[in-house]
Formats: C-alpha cells, structure tokens, sequence
C-alpha cells in the first residue's frame, strides 16, 4: 500500500506570496490532519479534515486553510506568506473505522521557506 | 491548557543499554498516548499507542508505561542499536468527540554510541 504523499517537497516563497500545498493519504483513510513544525515550536496542529469537512483546528490566523475533495486528498493554502511560516509542513491520515484506529501516518512533508 | 513534555531534549547512550524517555502531561488525563520516531528530513512514524487503562504495552524491543498517578508514561528501548537514533515524540489524544487531534511533545533526541 503506498504511504502518504505530499507534494511539493520543498518551496521557496517570498513575503507576502500564497502558497498552496497537497496531501494524498493512504487509499481508504479518510481523515487527513496538517502539522506545522518548527524548531522553536515543534509539531503543532494546524487542522483535521474528514469527509470533506473541518473536524477541528488549531490556533493559527485565518492566513491558514485547507479543505479535502472526495477522494479524500486534501490542500493546505497559506495566503500572505510571513516569515515566521518558514516550517515543515506534514500532512497525516488514518482510518477512524473504529475506536482502535488512532495511529497517524505521516507523509515526509514539504519544507517551506519563506524569504 | 492541555501541555505535554518531554524532559530531556537530547540523550546519549551505549550501544547495548536500556533507553528510557520520559513524557509528562498536565491537566486532565490523556485517553491514549502515541509514541513516535522521526528521522531527519522525514515525517514522524507511529511506534505505539498506550490505553488510559493499560499499564504497560511491548513490541519487539519497545516498551511503553503509562502511570496516570504520576501523569507520566515512559519509553523504553532495550538492547539499543545506533540505527535506534532517531528523536522520539510522544503524543496525547484525548476523549472530545470525533476527532484526530494530537498535541505532541517537543520530542526526545535520541545518540546510541556504537
């Protein structure tokens, strides 16, 4: 079974662009979550999108969004890019078929620079 | 707020000792913790998830406790390898509906010495 993929790897942008970044989970999970990781910060939670829809999000400025399509992929877009959103960005799926389900499968994540 | 911690940022051992890492939470007790690895340059990958009501969970040369008196559980590889340096994160997941959050610790730096 493939793993997740996140695509691009690396990007560079300058101050003030957008940037739009993609995820595919693995085939059949249909909860896609996106981290932010920093060196100051650590992983962080940015939101949680399942079936389509945002089941939970963290506590970052509206800058931030994502949404997911019906075949489960899912988008994160930052608009008006700042500095301090220089960071690798990891995208995360699971199952949720049952309570047992937990484990998170990460994606290698796409390295954000901002300039 | 919910906080989770990891109490050493680096740690280095002998090849052949036991790593134990230690993660402590505050406030309410978690309904599972995750255990993580992540390489360099790679996302984390799951290791192990621990019940509020299990006491301890094995895989191979990978323990895991969970003490809800102490607000504490503890990772433990045996037998450690330099292949097992890596940093570990640990991850608390708790009950609140329908949802995937986890808030990770700051993660462990793991150096098995050869």
């Amino acid at each position: 079974k493939a793993g997740v993929t996140q695509t691009p790897r690396y990007l560079i942008k300058t101050r003030g662009q957008q940037v739009t970044l993609s995820c595919s989970p693995i085939s059949g999970h249909r909860s896609v979550s996106w981290y932010q990781q920093t060196p100051g910060q650590g992983l962080q939670f940015l939101f949680e999108y399942f079936s389509e829809t945002q089941r939970n999000k963290g506590n970052f400025p509206g800058r931030f969004s994502g949404r997911q399509f019906s075949n489960s992929r899912s988008e994160m877009n930052v608009s008006t890019l700042e500095l301090g959103d220089s960071a690798l960005y990891l995208c995360a799926s699971s199952s949720w078929r049952d309570r047992s389900s937990y484990e998170q499968y990460f994606g290698p994540g796409t390295r954000l620079t901002v300039t | 707020s919910q906080k989770i911690e990891q109490n050493s940022e680096a740690l280095n051992i002998q090849e052949g000792k036991t790593a134990t890492l230690t993660c402590n939470y505050t406030n309410y007790s978690p309904a599972y913790l995750q255990w993580y690895r992540q390489d360099p340059g790679r996302g984390p990958v799951f290791l192990l998830l621990i019940r509020e009501n299990e006491k301890e969970k094995r895989k191979e040369r990978l323990k895991v406790t969970f003490d809800t008196t102490l607000k504490q559980s503890l990772f433990h590889i045996t037998a450690s390898q330099p292949a097992d340096s890596a940093t570990y994160l640990c991850a608390r997941m708790n009950y609140g509906g329908a949802t995937n959050k986890l808030i990770f610790g700051t993660g462990t730096l793991l150096a098995v010495q050869p």
